[in-house]
């Protein structure tokens, strides 16, 4: 089992272009979250996703941020025309299912917009 | 609602010596609480989980941790601290139902030879 895979590792965007980050869970997990950590700060809660549902979406940015996770393949956290203030570590964590407590977490994804 | 206090930023212990990273919580349900790890430009690893059962809990690394329900508190102690344990240290609380994290702000640890 190799764990939660996020990809790319580091990702460099100009202001205004697109970033798409990916998240696979680990094999058997059908619970995915995201969580944003800014720099100096902790991680914050972005969205909850189940296969092909979004069931929290709370700490979304309200405009140009989106998620999806579809029946086959990974999850993914989409930001359009980023900012400088996107610039932060995006962690993907995965649970097995609703009652399992313990999220496992991918290495991030640290995002740096230029 | 949930949150999670970290009450100290920064640690500095020599190598050798206990470490004590504090940590209060608010939450309106019996809560399930967590410390995780940071290493630098690293993922996130479970050092130990409370949920609900034994107060006081044993984690990896030697690291363990108490839950007291009346201080609303689940400091994360070791009796000697290692060069390795230097890193960033998160309390976190879960949202009940929905496995949802709430971060603390967390503590960077260092440690002195």
């Amino acid at each position: 089992n190799a764990g939660v895979m996020q990809n790319p590792r580091h990702l460099v965007r100009r202001r205004g272009q697109e970033a798409r980050l990916r998240c696979s869970p680990m094999k058997g997990h059908s619970h995915v979250y995201w969580y944003r950590q800014l720099p100096e700060e902790g991680l914050k809660f972005m969205v909850y996703l189940q296969k092909e549902n979004i069931i929290d979406e709370s700490g979304m940015p309200k405009e140009r941020f989106s998620a999806e996770f579809p029946k086959e393949g990974p999850s993914i956290l989409r930001i359009q025309q980023v900012v400088r203030g996107d610039s932060a570590a995006y962690f993907c964590a995965s649970h097995k299912d609703r009652d399992d407590t313990e999220a496992f977490f991918g290495q991030g994804t640290r995002l740096t917009v230029v | 609602a949930q949150s999670v206090t970290q009450l100290d930023s920064h640690v500095s212990v020599s190598e050798g010596t206990p470490v004590l990273l504090r940590c209060n919580y608010s939450s309106s349900y019996s809560p399930s609480l967590f410390w995780y790890v940071q290493h630098p430009n690293k993922g996130l690893q479970l050092l130990l989980k409370y949920t609900s059962a034994a107060t006081l809990v044993k984690g990896i690394n030697g690291f363990e941790a108490e839950f007291k329900k009346s201080e609303t508190s689940f400091h994360l102690t070791k009796p000697s601290a290692h060069m390795s344990d230097a890193a960033e240290y998160f309390c976190v609380v879960s949202d009940q139902g929905f496995n949802k994290f709430y971060f603390g702000s967390g503590t960077k640890l260092n440690v002195k030879p």
